[in-house]
């Protein structure tokens, strides 16, 4: 398929562990987002990037929160220390462009932190 | 501060025409206006969007405001299928996201 992939669909980690979910964007597609959903609730933006520009980090909760982009492809976000408040769906999406192009989302991984 | 506001919930009868509407009165000129639904358990799947003049496509119509404060979604006729959340998005400079209005179609 050419859509934007995501894995793992279902991560269950103990608080205080580190968890990495990762992102396949669509080929070509120069612009990646992370967004979080908690239960029940509205997109939250998180992280974008974009060709090789410095990302846009403002919406990481913590600095507990990271992400990379490597080759301008796939993208690892990382979570450390895991909390409970940190669990959540988290999705992917890319786009060719930033303000006035289609983003694609992917299917999303749901991490639950006991 | 909210950057952009949304009803909570809306409901329509299938068949009508459904009007969504989204407040983003701080919206800057360089801002495009997004539309996004989400079905239960699915991922966000894009709409519409657009800048200044009004949009249409085989989804849905975009109309926005001149003063580009406000814009609505117009769904011509509500079929069960596009119960959903709907996400108004400014995307530009920052990203401002709406809470989404669930919308209930009634048969």
């Amino acid at each position: 398929g050419a859509g934007v992939s995501q894995s793992p669909s279902n991560k269950v980690t103990e608080k205080g562990k580190d968890v990495e979910l990762r992102c396949d964007p669509i080929s070509g597609h120069t612009a990646l987002y992370w967004y979080r959903q908690s239960l029940g609730q509205g997109l939250e933006f998180l992280i974008y990037f974009q060709g090789n520009s410095a990302p846009d980090k403002s919406g990481l909760p913590s600095d507990r929160f990271s992400a990379e982009r490597t080759g301008g492809s796939v993208s690892t976000l990382t979570i450390q220390r895991t909390q409970q408040e940190d669990s959540a769906v988290y999705l992917c999406a890319s786009s060719f462009q930033r303000e006035r192009d289609t983003q694609y989302f992917g299917p999303g991984t749901r991490l639950t932190v006991l | 501060d909210a950057k952009t506001t949304q009803p909570n919930s809306m409901e329509s009868n299938e068949e009508e025409p459904v009007h969504l509407p989204c407040n983003h009165s701080t919206i800057s000129g360089t801002d495009y206006i997004h539309w996004y639904r989400q079905l239960p358990s699915q991922g966000p799947e894009y709409v519409i969007h657009g800048l200044t003049s009004n949009v249409n496509n085989r989804m849905a119509s975009l109309a926005i405001a001149e003063d580009r404060k406000s814009s609505t979604l117009i769904l011509h006729r509500a079929t069960l299928r596009d119960a959903a959340v709907y996400y108004c998005i400014l995307i530009g400079n920052q990203f401002y996201f709406g809470t989404g209005t669930s919308l209930t179609v009634i048969p």
